[in-house]
């Protein structure tokens, strides 16, 4: 049982590029998120979703899509990258009735 | 708007020694309450939730934490700390059940 995979693990970008995170999770969750973690700022939602086929905008969307065509699937989408979205980003997932379980991240760089 | 303040960014201490990291937030309606904690390198871990009922909420690995509405906190404690615990640890607040507000982080350095 993997729980939630993020892929890739780490990732080198140049300006301008784009590309996509993939979160996968195995537990049959409704819910899941997208976080990014800046140093001295804890984690910030991106953008979730409550459920196959729908998502929401959370505190930080500007500059991310994202979609949600499987439940098992959150995909996070950067158009067109910017150096100031370098961060390590968080996808999690969960049942209503329980807590949030994380990925163990993807680090990006933009240069 | 709910926020969380974490009020020591960083806490260092002896083995074996008692600890005890702060959380304050802020919210005008009822909260659910979490602690979590980062390893190097990994994702985020439940530690232990406040949703109702009895103020001290024990959790994982003997941390416990207690709810204060008055004071609007909810500190995490314990009684004796290993080297094992050296972690990022973060409290987050949720007044949906759904949407989690982070603090920025206690990095805690056990110390041999």
């Amino acid at each position: 049982n993997a729980g939630v995979t993020q892929t890739p693990k780490f990732r080198v970008l140049k300006t301008g590029q784009s590309m996509t995170l993939l979160c996968a999770q195995d537990m049959n969750h409704e819910y899941m998120y997208w976080y990014r973690q800046d140093p001295g700022m804890g984690l910030r939602l991106i953008h979730y979703s409550v459920g196959e086929g729908t998502t929401a905008k959370g505190e930080v969307p500007d500059g991310y899509n994202v979609s949600r065509l499987k439940k098992q699937n959150f995909l996070l989408g950067l158009e067109s990258a910017a150096p100031s979205q370098t961060s390590v980003y968080f996808c999690a997932s969960r049942d209503p009735q329980g807590p949030q379980h994380f990925g163990d991240g993807t680090r990006l760089s933009i240069l | 708007a709910q926020s969380v303040t974490q009020l020591d960014s960083q806490v260092p201490v002896f083995e074996e020694a008692p600890v005890e990291l702060r959380c304050n937030y802020s919210s005008s309606v009822s909260v659910y309450l979490f602690w979590y904690v980062q390893y190097p390198n990994q994702g985020l871990q439940l530690l232990l939730k406040y949703l109702s009922g009895s103020t001290l909420v024990k959790g994982i690995n003997g941390f416990e934490a207690e709810f204060n509405k008055s004071q609007t906190s909810f500190h995490l404690r314990k009684p004796s700390v290993h080297i094992s615990d050296t972690a990022e640890y973060f409290c987050a607040v949720s007044e949906d059940g759904n949407k989690l507000v982070f603090g920025a982080g206690t990095i805690l350095r056990v110390k041999s």
